[in-house]
């Protein structure tokens, strides 16, 4: 069925490094695909979005590369900073409204 | 950001009884809305989408007589969580989307409700 998965569920970086958060999709289907900060307790927050016919995109600090051929989606956040501590998902939507989550990633930054 | 708002963000109930999580759309409609469960340290599962004015669409595997969800108006959805079991305890939150946007466009989470059944 379809699945959105992350490679590591744990990354600890030094405050001012830049950091890379991973996400493997299996649908080819999909066609738009988004990343949440849920810290603890709250709800996710949305941080950047992508949509199929892009490979990469920019925010603030934030990059979010798509590879379709090998089903890859990252994160890479710049200059992280002890605010971006949290869990980040990976999300995708295939054509619809549902919006399916990947397992998620916890980030530690290092002070 | 569009406001989605959850309430209680936090219930303790007894064994038996039922329990209502309510999700408002503060700034915008929205037609659709979607629940979630989320276990500790896990991630979010989709229970259901719940349809203005029509039956909720339930995930495989979600009891809907266990769940239920009403959406009688465009800015409000409610989860039901009938004849609660501690096995029913978890972090529910609901989303939306804007009425009438892009289809491809980001859901907006409430805070999430905890659930906890003693």
């Amino acid at each position: 069925g379809e699945s959105v998965g992350l490679h590591l569920p744990t990354l600890s970086v030094q405050e001012g490094d830049n950091s890379i958060i991973n996400c493997a999709y299996s649908n080819s289907a999909s066609d738009y695909f988004i990343w949440y900060k849920q810290e603890s307790g709250k709800g996710p927050q949305f941080i950047i979005d992508i949509r199929s016919n892009m490979d990469k995109r920019q925010g603030q600090r934030v990059t979010v590369l798509l590879n379709k051929t090998v089903k890859h989606l990252s994160l890479q956040i710049a200059a992280t900073q002890p605010g971006d501590s949290a869990v980040y998902f990976c999300a995708e939507k295939t054509g619809g409204f549902k919006t399916i989550f990947g397992a998620g990633t916890r980030l530690f930054v290092k002070a | 950001g569009a406001v989605v708002s959850q309430h209680p963000s936090r219930v303790i109930c007894k064994s038996g009884t039922s329990v209502k999580i309510e999700c408002r759309s503060l700034d915008f409609q929205a037609t659709t809305m979607f629940w979630y469960r989320q276990f500790p340290k896990k991630s979010l599962m989709l229970m259901a989408t719940s349809n203005e004015g029509s039956k909720a669409t339930y995930e495989q595997g979600v009891e809907k007589d266990k769940f239920l969800i009403n959406h009688a108006s465009l800015t409000l959805s409610t989860l039901t969580v009938t004849s609660a079991h501690p096995e029913d305890s978890s972090f529910y939150i609901c989303s939306a989307s804007r009425q009438g946007g892009a289809m491809n466009t980001e859901a907006f989470f409430g805070q999430g409700t905890r659930l906890t059944v003693v």
